[in-house]
């Protein structure tokens, strides 16, 4: 069974561009959730979709935002780049909010903001 | 607000040994607590979970204790092993909000 996918692993920008990054599933998963991890902070919850909608969303500014597509994959969009920004930014999936299923975890895209 | 803390940023123990690794929370809302490993350079690899109407979950090696009275869950790891040494994070979330809260991690190390 493949795993949760995330492109690309690493991605370099400028402040004040703009950083799409991708995630599929874990096939027959419906719900997507992505996580910031800073330098020597924990993981931050970002944003949850379930079913295409948005479900949930952390303590981040509206520049975050992010799209779940038919097929359940996601993007998550990050305008109006600045310098704190720098993160691995982690994706997971689980099979959605009717049970209390644990998340399963992509490997993460590593964006820096120069 | 920090409503899911490990307290040790760092735990080194023998090969052989037992490993235990707290977490402490304070929203009693939370219904579902999980440990999760992770690797530099991987993302966090989910390892056992444990429901509020629990207070104990079995796998292997891994045993998660969970005392709601205290707000505390554990993660005991018997018998540790080399292969073990990474860091660990606890979480924790309620069913209708699907948004799981991640302690700081602890690192662990286990010594041949």
């Amino acid at each position: 069974e493949a795993g949760v996918t995330q492109s690309p692993t690493h991605l370099i920008k400028t402040r004040g561009q703009q950083a799409t990054l991708r995630c599929s599933p874990i096939s027959g998963h419906t719900s997507v959730y992505w996580y910031q991890q800073a330098l020597g902070l924990g993981l931050q919850f970002l944003l949850w979709y379930d079913e295409g909608e948005e479900r949930n969303r952390g303590n981040f500014p509206p520049r975050f935002s992010g799209r779940q597509f038919p097929n359940y994959s996601s993007e998550l969009n990050v305008n109006a780049l600045e310098l704190e920004d720098s993160a691995l930014y982690l994706c997971a999936s689980s099979l959605g909010d009717r049970e209390l299923t644990p998340l399963h975890f992509g490997n993460g895209t590593r964006l820096t903001v120069t | 607000d920090q409503q899911v803390k490990q307290n040790s940023p760092s735990l080194s123990v023998q090969e052989g040994r037992i490993s235990i690794l707290n977490c402490d929370y304070t929203n009693s809302m939370f219904d579902y607590f999980l440990w999760y490993k992770k690797y530099p350079a991987e993302g966090p690899t989910f390892l056992i979970s444990i429901s509020s109407i629990k207070d104990k979950n079995e796998d292997g090696r891994f045993t998660v204790f969970l005392n709601k009275s205290a707000k505390h869950l554990s993660l005991h790891i018997v018998p540790s092993q080399p292969g073990d040494s990474a860091v660990y994070f606890c979480a924790a979330g309620s069913s209708n909000t699907g948004k799981l809260i991640f302690g700081q991690g602890t690192t662990l190390q286990v010594k041949p």
